[in-house]
């Protein structure tokens, strides 16, 4: 069965604080890997997406992820983070053939100035 | 920038009644989503669609869950009878070709069943 998994359900740092968030997925066939955010009172967002080549992707607001075929893994990071960080993030995964989406279950992160 | 709309906003019923939320995608995207979102939790896939098409209504409730998207542009997903388990925000996404490409997603529609 398809499935994304999220490890943390609540993460607290505070600023300047390096952050991995992580995910691994259970998908049968060639996936594609996003992870989503949602900042407080705003819509889901894109935050980086996973398709071919360079496993490592660079996304918005200094985000990075990276792809580990060998263990299902697509985990979220970033060096030093901010106040402003404070979201729920989802890591998400695609069939390629199909387009359908599914979500993990999301870690909330709470960064404290 | 273009966004997805949805209505209402929020939504209060009682067990047995009758639901019905709206969606209005970005103009020219052909793939639409209805996602179900509980607090706490991921937004779970209700329905796809590929112009008016269902691509995947698997993990629908056909029993009391209908969805469609007669013209293929704005979408309505209904419940009858709504149940104390249907209280959730109700998402509406839409993207230009699939899910292969960026989300776009709507406010939602947070339903309370009483």
């Amino acid at each position: 069965a398809q499935s994304v998994s999220q490890h943390n359900h609540h993460v607290i740092l505070s600023e300047a604080a390096s952050l991995e968030l992580g995910c691994n997925y259970s998908y049968g066939g060639t996936v594609n890997l996003f992870w989503y955010v949602q900042y407080p009172g705003q819509h889901l967002q894109l935050l980086l997406k996973y398709f071919s080549g360079d496993p490592l992707v660079k996304g918005i607001k200094g985000f990075e992820a990276e792809f580990i075929k060998s263990k299902f893994s697509f985990n979220l990071r970033k060096p030093s983070v901010q106040w402003s960080d404070t979201a729920e993030y989802f890591c998400a995964a695609g069939s390629s053939n199909t387009g359908k989406l599914i979500f993990g279950q999301g870690t909330t992160l709470q960064v404290k100035p | 920038e273009a966004e997805v709309a949805q209505s209402p906003r929020y939504k209060i019923t009682e067990k047995s009644q009758a639901v019905a939320f709206w969606c209005d995608p970005i103009s020219g995207h052909a793939t639409l989503y209805w996602y179900r979102q509980i607090l706490g939790q991921g937004p779970e896939l209700l329905v796809q669609f590929q112009d008016e098409s269902v691509v995947d209504d698997s993990q629908l409730p056909k029993d009391r869950f209908s969805a469609e998207r007669l013209k293929g542009v704005d979408s309505t997903l209904k419940i009858q009878p709504a149940e104390l388990g249907d209280s959730a925000m109700y998402l509406c996404a839409s993207s230009f070709r699939d899910g292969n490409e960026k989300l776009f997603f709507g406010s939602g529609t947070q339903l309370s069943v009483l």
